[in-house]
């Protein structure tokens, strides 16, 4: 019930496509959702978060969609570009100040040029 | 604002000794985390740290510890070194509690040989 299982482990997408991950969890007390991009070399660097009393958190080419009846959440990355590829994290956590992220095993996209 | 800096950037260690890596948080931040990647790999949640406690640990021997100093600067110790203790060592800041954003150092590239 602590785990977040994230898909696919890797992903190739044209320049220009939609790149889509996945994540699902079990744990319906989890109300916070964050998503990290991390480059070769460097630490994850948050991206975009949602909690649950909205469907969807767009920032720039970057949404997340949620649906809570299915305990999944994605993120989409529109109009991919080569800067894009990264390895991409989702994440969970209880509001209360206790309780860490459980994290994804991360999903390596490349964005083919 | 500093981000959060972690020393060494690499550490060369044999089987059996032990390593000490060292954590700045950013300024303001109470909590801090440490986090195991092995090559390729997730991150596994090793240590969680808030005013001065452990707030929570993961799935790693006792071999692993840690403390958190006042000025809220973090050590993670790793004793009697095995090689599969080889792997990127994260630390990350947040304010009080993990459903914040957390913020990541570059890592120590721990190598047991």
């Amino acid at each position: 019930q602590q785990q977040v299982k994230q898909s696919p482990q890797s992903l190739i997408v044209q320049k220009g496509g939609i790149s889509i991950i996945n994540c699902a969890y079990e744990n319906t007390a989890f109300d916070y959702f964050p998503w990290y991009q991390q480059f070769p070399g460097k630490g994850p660097a948050l991206l975009i978060a949602i909690r649950p009393d909205v469907s969807e958190k767009k920032e720039g080419r970057f949404t997340i969609s949620f649906n809570k009846s299915a305990k999944q959440f994605s993120l989409h990355i529109m109009d991919s570009q080569p800067g894009d590829s990264a390895t991409y994290f989702c994440a969970a956590s209880r509001g209360d100040s206790n309780y860490q992220l459980i994290w994804g095993a991360g999903t390596k996209l490349i964005i083919k040029p | 604002e500093a981000g959060v800096t972690q020393s060494p950037t690499h550490l060369i260690k044999t089987r059996g000794q032990q390593a000490t890596l060292r954590c700045s948080p950013i300024s303001g931040h109470t909590s801090v985390y440490w986090y195991q990647q092995a090559l390729g790999l997730g991150l596994q949640f090793l240590l969680w740290y808030d005013e001065g406690e452990e707030r929570n640990r993961g799935n790693f021997p006792p071999r692993f510890s840690g403390r958190q100093f006042p000025n809220y600067s973090s050590e993670l110790n790793v004793n009697a070194l095995e090689l599969e203790d080889s792997a990127l060592y994260l630390c990350a800041s947040s304010l009080e509690g993990p459903a914040n954003e957390q913020f990541f150092g570059p890592g120590t590239r721990l190598t047991v040989l």
